[in-house]
């Protein structure tokens, strides 16, 4: 029973277009969503985060669109550098239980 | 600033052998978590603790344990290691899950 998938494995973006990673989750109980990348042998490391109250979250070149009545979480790189290749990983939060759950990453390789 | 340290970073063991991977914070946070993860996975939670003397299991606590004497450290112990034990250790700190995660550098431990 996953709660949280990345149904995308990899992707590969040219350098300086839009990088698009995607989350579904099962569960409505979740109300806040995270997104944490991850260089090899490092451990990962908080990019962004949203409420459930808002549908949108900016920071720079990183934007979090949040779709709860789909049950669907992205991330937009914009524009995609080649040191943004990593894994990205959503993780969610349920509240009163303080533990997150993560989705299973996608690996992105931006091509200079 | 060290944040979160793990250590050993890497360690080999044989089938039966006792580990304890060690974990210490600086950063005075309440929240401490042991994940591991699997090639191809995302990280799932093996036990975490809301404070010096409270743990609790996650979604894979068999074949662990933990101790949570100080609120600095979060000793994960193996006893009796197995194949199915072979992966890539991270423990985590936090003031709670919507302030995110600090997370260490990881273990990369093999059993054989």
């Amino acid at each position: 029973d996953q709660q949280v998938k990345q149904n995308s494995p990899s992707l590969s973006v040219q350098e300086g277009r839009i990088s698009i990673l995607n989350c579904d989750y099962t569960n409505s109980m979740f109300d806040y969503f995270l997104w944490y990348k991850k260089y090899p042998a490092e451990g990962p490391t908080f990019l962004i985060s949203i409420s459930s109250i808002k549908d949108k979250n900016e920071d720079g070149r990183f934007t979090v669109f949040l779709n709860k009545s789909a049950k669907h979480l992205s991330l937009h790189i914009v524009p995609s550098q080649p040191g943004d290749s990593a894994v990205y990983f959503c993780a969610l939060d349920g509240g009163a239980t303080n533990k997150l759950i993560f989705g299973t990453g996608t690996l992105l390789a931006v091509q200079p | 600033n060290a944040g979160v340290t793990q250590t050993p970073k890497f360690r080999i063991l044989k089938i039966g052998q006792s580990m304890t991977l060690q974990c210490t914070q600086d950063m005075n946070h309440n929240y401490m978590y042991w994940y591991r993860q699997d090639p191809g996975m995302g990280l799932k939670l093996i036990y975490y603790s809301v404070g010096a003397g409270i743990t609790d299991k996650g979604e894979v606590p068999n074949g662990y344990n933990v101790s949570r004497s100080t609120t600095e450290d979060f000793p994960l112990r193996l006893e009796l290691a197995a194949p199915s034990q072979t992966s890539v250790y991270f423990c985590a700190s936090s003031y709670g899950a919507t302030y995110g995660y600090t997370f260490g550098s990881g273990t990369r431990l093999t059993v054989v």
